[in-house]
């Protein structure tokens, strides 16, 4: 069954905690996404990955960090830095087109994670 | 930079009638445009996007999007609401990023669409 994985659901984090968020995917996609929704803001990027080993940030990319050393995954991890880290977190792949970029997201099912 | 709005915060209608959420872009060259839905604590579905030379492009659970290029818009319809479309639609499109390698998609803020019994 294809899809996109995200775990946990739900992630609580103490104050001065990093967190990882994880990311799989077996559509075989070559572009991964982590993005951030907060309440009547919409999505916004933080990081992308066009292939495996590269990775761009997006437009909130301070106190976030990605890896990407495998096609399938695409972990996110939360630092201390991130000032106000509680949000809904959504991971989607797509496939790379350079040329015609009218290849849709597939998403995950979201992170929630919470500051105690 | 490519970037897309959605004018109505939030959209009531009721059951059996036409809906309409609205979407309008701005876009140097070719818009690549895209309609999600969102239900309460799910990922977002992808229901439609834009082909090159089709105004009306029909998509998943009925809904269908109509394309205007005079009028920079590409609004969501369905021409008859069920309960169960209440949820909230994201519109959004291909955006170069930096250095025209990078590819993401921008999306509006959101519209909340409520269908009433």
């Amino acid at each position: 069954d294809g899809g996109i994985t995200q775990s946990p659901k739900y992630l609580f984090r103490k104050e001065g905690q990093n967190v990882t968020l994880s990311c799989e995917q077996n559509l075989n996609h070559d572009a991964m996404y982590w993005y951030r929704q907060d309440p009547g803001q919409g999505l916004r990027l933080i990081y992308y990955s066009q292939i495996v080993n590269d990775f761009q940030k997006g437009d909130i990319a301070e106190g976030y960090s990605v890896s990407r050393e495998k096609k399938e995954s695409f972990p996110l991890t939360v630092t201390s830095a991130q000032k106000n880290p509680t949000a809904f977190y959504l991971c989607a792949s797509s496939i790379f087109q350079p040329i015609t970029m009218n290849t849709e997201a597939f998403f995950g099912q979201g992170t929630r994670l919470t500051v105690v | 930079a490519q970037s897309v709005a959605q004018p109505e915060d939030q959209v009531n209608v009721a059951e059996g009638n036409p809906l309409t959420v609205k979407c309008t872009y701005s876009v140097s060259g070719n818009p690549y445009l895209f309609w999600y839905v969102q239900y309460p604590n799910r990922g977002l579905q992808f229901l439609l996007k834009y082909i090159t030379g089709d105004n009306l492009v029909k998509g998943s659970y009925g809904f269908e999007a109509e394309f205007n290029k005079s009028q920079t818009s590409f609004h969501l319809k369905k021409p008859s609401a069920l309960v169960s479309d209440s949820a909230l639609y994201f519109c959004a499109v291909r955006d170069f990023h930096r250095d025209n390698y990078g590819q993401n998609f921008v999306f509006g803020p959101g519209t909340r669409l409520s269908v009433l019994p």
